[in-house]
């Protein structure tokens, strides 16, 4: 199975902070990776796929990079809808996700 | 516009089978590329990825619970039903039904989500 390690797993963050979170697989993915945001009792939403692509409607402070089994999903602007849970998710072979990202407001 | 629901048993007994029904609309699975996944989520706890599968019936299953799963599609209905065999409490989750487009299998569009609660 495929391992990915996000980190950290809690984030304090003031509105206008520019910040980033980090997943690691435990193997190459091809860069076959997603970004989601999820507040609390909703659905997880799409921000990014194949590791930087961003989804339709999702704004531009979003970014998704990634350099070998490392991605990165930085967020430019911090907005106060940004405030919410994030999960990164492989799908190079059956999906698995990160532990997730707590963004909570400094 | 793409929407999914989940359905189903809100509680079940341990050893029982969870039975949950995705309704969709805004895509058919007799389209190439498309698929539907189930994901659940436990409470206070991450997402885990359970099944998935596509329009052409191919089907894939987490290697930790492949024994237990079992996912279908009924294209006339607009439905995907995932059993999960032998309940423990450890199920209890809110399970989530997602869509796959072009065949890569990330959840573009989710489902609200249903909570099922594993106990005697």
């Amino acid at each position: 199975d495929i391992q990915m390690t996000q980190s950290p797993s809690t984030l304090s963050a003031s509105v206008g902070d520019r910040l980033t979170i980090t997943c690691r697989a435990s193997q190459s993915i091809n860069n076959w990776l997603a970004w989601y945001q999820q507040k609390p009792g909703k659905a997880p939403k799409l921000l990014i796929y194949k590791a930087s692509t961003l989804e339709s409607g999702v704004p531009s402070r979003f970014s998704g990079s990634a350099s070998g089994t490392e991605f990165t999903l930085t967020i430019s602007c911090l907005q106060p809808d940004d405030f919410a849970t994030y999960y990164c998710q492989q799908y190079n072979t059956i999906g698995t996700f990160g532990q997730g990202t707590k963004l909570e407001i400094k | 516009q793409i929407t999914l629901k989940e359905s189903g048993p809100t509680l079940v007994k341990p050893t029982q089978t969870l039975t949950l029904t995705c309704t969709f609309s805004g895509f058919s699975l007799t389209t190439v590329g498309e698929g539907v996944a189930w994901i659940r989520q436990p409470p206070g706890k991450a997402l885990e990825w359970l099944a998935h599968m596509y329009w052409n019936d191919d089907k894939r299953y987490s290697p930790s619970l492949r024994s237990r799963l079992t996912i279908t599609k009924d294209t006339s209905k607009n439905q995907v039903v995932l059993t999960v065999t032998n309940m423990d409490p450890d199920d209890t989750a809110t399970y989530f039904c997602a869509h796959i487009r072009d065949s890569y299998a990330y959840g573009s569009y989710w489902g609200q989500g249903t909570l099922v609660a594993v106990s005697s």
